[in-house]
C-alpha cells in the first residue's frame, strides 16, 4: 500500500486558500516533493523540501516537518487553472527513485 | 528542447501480445524512470536506470522488461500483455539525485483486451 497519505479530494472557490496535507513513513527520508497533474497530462514538478520549514514559489508554498513526518502544499489565491491533481512524493534512495501518494484532486469552483 | 518524448501515445493490445514503449530525453540526464498510473493509485515505479547500461527494479516490475539503449533512450517491453497492465505509462528523467526534479513525458495510454 501507499506509505504517503493525502486526502483524495478538496473543493474550494476561486480566490480561496487550500492546504493539502501529506503524511509519510520515515524510513530513509530524503525529502518531500510535490507534483501537479492536469487531466490527461504529464505530472510537473512544483516544489521540494529537503529541510524543515516553508518553501515559497509564487502562489504555491510547501512546508515540511520531519519530526512530525508531515508536509503540506498551500495553494493561495486559487484560480480555475489550479483545478488538477496534486501528488506528494518522496525519494526512497539517494538516486531519486520516487514513491508517490495517491493524489489529491483539487476542484476550483467559480 | 523536446524534453521527454514517448511513443506511441495510444495503444490497444490483445491479451498475450507483446509491445515496446519508447522513451527519449534530450536533457542529457543520467537517470530515467518508467511509471504506471492507475485510477486512485498515483504513480508507481516499474523500473529505473541510474545511468547508461544499468537498470533496476522498482515497486511493480513483474511482467515488464527494460533496456537503457544509450543515455537518451529507455524502453519498456511487455512480453505477454495482460488486462491488468491496462494503464497509463509515463517515462521520466532526472539528473539522478534524490533532490533533483523529475521531468515526465506525455504518457502512453495502453489498453489490453
Amino acid at each position: 500500500g501507499q506509505s504517503l497519505e493525502q486526502p483524495s479530494e478538496v473543493t474550494a472557490v476561486e480566490g480561496a486558500i487550500v492546504q493539502i496535507n501529506c503524511t509519510y513513513q520515515t524510513s530513509g527520508f530524503y525529502g518531500l516533493s510535490w507534483y501537479q497533474q492536469h487531466d490527461g497530462g504529464a505530472p510537473t514538478f512544483l516544489s521540494y523540501n529537503g529541510l524543515d520549514g516553508l518553501e515559497e514559489t509564487g502562489r504555491f508554498s510547501s512546508f515540511l516537518s520531519r519530526s512530525d513526518s508531515y508536509g503540506y502544499l498551500l495553494l493561495q489565491e486559487l484560480q480555475m487553472k489550479d483545478s488538477a491533481s496534486y501528488f506528494c512524493a518522496r525519494p526512497t534512495d539517494s538516486w531519486g527513485k520516487l514513491q508517490f501518494g495517491a493524489g489529491t484532486q483539487v476542484v476550483v469552483t467559480p | 528542447n523536446a524534453g521527454v518524448t514517448q511513443t506511441p501515445k495510444f495503444q490497444v493490445l490483445k491479451t498475450g501480445q507483446s509491445m515496446t514503449l519508447q522513451c527519449a530525453q534530450d536533457m542529457n540526464h543520467n537517470s530515467m524512470y518508467w511509471y504506471r498510473q492507475d485510477p486512485g493509485m498515483g504513480l508507481r515505479l516499474i523500473y529505473y536506470s541510474a545511468s547508461e547500461g544499468t537498470t533496476d527494479k522498482g515497486e511493480v516490475p513483474n511482467g515488464y522488461n527494460v533496456s537503457r539503449l544509450n543515455k537518451r533512450e529507455f524502453s519498456l517491453r511487455l512480453e505477454s500483455a495482460a488486462p491488468s497492465q491496462t494503464s497509463v505509462y509515463f517515462c521520466a528523467s532526472s539528473e539522478g539525485q534524490a533532490t533533483d526534479t523529475q521531468y515526465f513525458g506525455p504518457g502512453t495510454r495502453l489498453t489490453v483486451l
